[in-house]
């Protein structure tokens, strides 16, 4: 089955600076990658999402870039702020449907220093 | 419109009990799934249930089973608990089954076996 790998587990950033998480699957044939991220104590979000058919999308100060090659895709957010601080996963899957089903990475701890 | 409702948000149960976890998806959603989410493990999948058929199933010991009514209304049940059954269930809808649409969770429930 497929398996998707995330790393940092844990993330500092000083406020204003640049975070990048980054996540591997194994699956050739997963193609929708999105992104959630889950605030202390709240339930995870659908923060960005992207398909295999682009290489990358954005979404004001936040981004995702994919390499189907390279089997790996990454969240990108700049300018951060404290209320960026949050657990984020990414996740794969084959997006077709039937019976197949979401994988998600382990998570990325991220702290925006103020 | 009513996102995803999970029921009871908080309970502590005895090892060697059961527990009942409910979860109402958002209306016209008829896939719902299923996730453990405890620290260092992110989020592993239990199950999902599209049309009241059980979809797929993760690598979970079979004392945790669920099922789906006709209003999509889902249901998961843990059988003789262990203390390492305490977690953060969460529950998820979607249009379509197997990833192919974007997934919602609910708020989850908490459950600590003591």
């Amino acid at each position: 089955g497929e398996n998707v790998e995330q790393h940092p587990s844990t993330l500092s950033v000083q406020e204003g600076d640049s975070a990048v998480i980054k996540c591997t699957y194994s699956d050739s044939a997963s193609n929708y990658f999105p992104w959630y991220k889950q605030e202390l104590g709240k339930r995870p979000q659908l923060i960005i999402d992207i398909r295999s058919n682009v290489g990358e999308k954005k979404d004001q100060r936040i981004a995702v870039t994919l390499n189907k090659t390279a089997k790996h895709f990454s969240l990108h957010i700049t300018e951060t702020q404290p209320e960026d601080s949050a657990v984020y996963f990414c996740a794969a899957s084959k997006g077709s449907g039937g019976y197949q089903k979401v994988t998600f990475g382990i998570g990325t701890k991220l702290q925006v220093i103020p | 419109k009513a996102g995803v409702t999970q029921t009871p948000r908080y309970l502590i149960k005895t090892r060697g009990q059961q527990v009942t976890l409910s979860c109402s998806p958002i209306s016209g959603h008829r896939s719902v799934s299923w996730y453990q989410q405890t620290p260092g493990q992110g989020l592993q999948f239990l199950f999902e249930y599209f049309s009241e058929t059980q979809r797929n199933k993760g690598n979970f010991p079979g004392r945790f089973s669920g099922r789906q009514f006709s209003n999509s209304r889902s249901e998961m049940n843990v059988s003789t608990l262990e203390l390492g059954d305490s977690a953060l269930y969460l529950c998820a809808s979607s249009l379509a089954a197997g990833g192919a649409d974007t997934i919602y969770f609910g708020e989850g429930s908490w459950l600590t076996v003591v």
